[in-house]
């Protein structure tokens, strides 16, 4: 079954602890990207990575970093987490096309006390 | 700057009624536009999208929408609504020459029996 898969689904953590959200999809996909999602604010997109090794900023880069190494994986990182990074995140892959349709995982809940 | 503006947060309706969910989107050039549809706990899923040629796209459980470039809109509408329907719903676009995608807040529907 073609998908994208987070884990983990649900994640408590403390002020500057560093956790890495993953995420993997076995469509072969090239495009992947990181959004969260805040009340009031809908969707907004992270990071982004075209290809293997190549990633670039979305709109709210701040505070994270990703790594593309392989293919299917594109984990995200918060190397010290700070309470307003509390959001539901979720992963998306596409292929190299506009006309290809973005895949969504089911989201990684995160709350930073 | 690149904007996705859906004005309505919540939109409540009939089992039965007609739907239209709006979206205005600010973009230098034709964009790419996509509605996508979120249910309770999932990832998001692709309705529809419009790239270019016909300006009413059809969609998938019977959604269809208008791209009307001089209003710069492109609203989401359903003949008949069904319960399971009752979801959050998203405009997005895509800005051709970046990898970048802008999604709208959101508008929560309800569906009343």
């Amino acid at each position: 079954e073609a998908q994208v898969t987070q884990n983990p689904r649900y994640l408590i953590t403390v002020t500057g602890k560093k956790l890495t959200v993953t995420c993997s999809q076995n469509m072969n996909h090239e495009y992947m990207s990181w959004y969260r999602q805040d009340p009031g604010l809908g969707l907004r997109q992270i990071y982004y990575s075209m290809n293997v090794e190549v990633t670039d900023k979305g709109d709210v880069p701040e505070g994270y970093k990703v790594s593309r190494k392989e293919k299917r994986n594109f984990p995200l990182i918060l190397e010290s987490p700070s309470p307003n990074q509390t959001s539901l995140y979720f992963c998306a892959s596409r292929g190299s096309t506009w006309d290809s349709p973005l895949h969504f995982g089911n989201g990684t809940r995160l709350t930073v006390t | 700057a690149q904007s996705v503006t859906q004005p309505d947060i919540h939109i409540t309706v009939s089992e039965g009624a007609s739907l239209e969910l709006r979206c205005n989107y600010s973009y230098g050039a034709t964009p790419y536009l996509f509605w996508y549809v979120q249910s309770p706990g999932q990832g998001l899923q692709l309705l529809l999208k419009y790239f270019s040629g016909d300006t009413l796209v059809q969609g998938i459980k019977g959604f269809e929408a208008e791209f009307k470039r001089s209003q710069s809109s492109f609203n989401l509408r359903k003949p008949s609504v069904h319960w399971s329907d009752a979801a959050e719903y998203f405009c997005a676009v895509g800005a051709s020459g970046t990898y970048k995608y802008i999604f709208g807040t959101g508008t929560r529907l309800k569906v009343l029996a």
